[in-house]
């Protein structure tokens, strides 16, 4: 069975500052990773995606994340955090079932404050 | 080119009722899931329909239902309604079942008195 557990449920950097933001996974297969955002009152968003290819990812406004099979995580970095980047944050693995179809499975999510 | 819609954006109703949500998918996608946001949690997978079947289920009991259309909208039938069905409900669409990328709608936000 495929699950993530993200490691922090808060996290607060000021304004320029590097963001982390940690993501282990557990999965009987090689999976596929993904991040989205979710700002209030708005739907998620995909910020990158790992599918065995790369295993340094780069998404969108500057978030990368590092694909690391040894360590079974997948955690999510900013060189600088910007003011809009606040949000929560989930860590999500992809279980598929052959001829069945696919699900999502996401983390419990993490809170990003950012402070100026 | 429109993305994953939902209707309607805000619901309040009382216990015992009974909601009916609805999705239409992004252009050119013909699979959708639903997942269900409780505060401060993670979404959670509800089921997914594909060629007007529902493919997979989550962990939901059977007052849970929905239906898929031929254009490929679907609704998410709830009934019985408890206080605990209280939450942010996704629809996300996709090409095909057996695929990892799928695009999310903004939710309905459903409110049990």
């Amino acid at each position: 069975a495929q699950s993530v557990t993200q490691l922090d449920s808060h996290v607060s950097v000021s304004e320029g500052t590097p963001v982390l933001l940690r993501c282990n996974y557990s999965s009987s297969y090689s999976p596929s990773l993904f991040w989205y955002v979710q700002h209030p009152n708005k739907g998620l968003q995909l910020l990158l995606k790992y599918t065995s290819a790369a295993t340094l990812v780069k998404g969108i406004n500057g978030f990368e994340a590092e694909f690391k099979k040894s360590e079974t995580s997948f955690h999510l970095t900013k060189p600088s955090a910007h003011m809009s980047d606040a949000a929560e944050y989930f860590c999500v693995v992809s279980s598929l079932i052959s001829n069945q179809g696919g699900k999502l499975i996401f983390g419990q999510g993490t809170e990003l404050s950012v402070k100026p | 080119d429109a993305g994953v819609t939902q209707s309607p954006t805000h619901l309040i109703k009382t216990r015992g009722q009974q909601v009916t949500l609805r999705c239409s998918p992004k252009s050119g996608h013909d699979t959708v899931s639903w997942y269900q946001q409780a505060l401060g949690q993670g979404p959670q997978f509800i089921f997914q329909y594909y060629e007007e079947e529902e493919r997979q289920r989550g962990n939901f009991p059977d007052r849970f239902s929905g239906h898929q259309f031929p254009n490929y909208s679907s609704e998410l039938n709830v009934n019985a309604l408890l206080l605990g069905d209280s939450a942010l409900y996704l629809c996300a669409s996709s090409r095909g079942p057996v695929t990892h990328e799928q695009f999310f709608g903004p939710g309905t936000r459903l409110t049990v008195l």
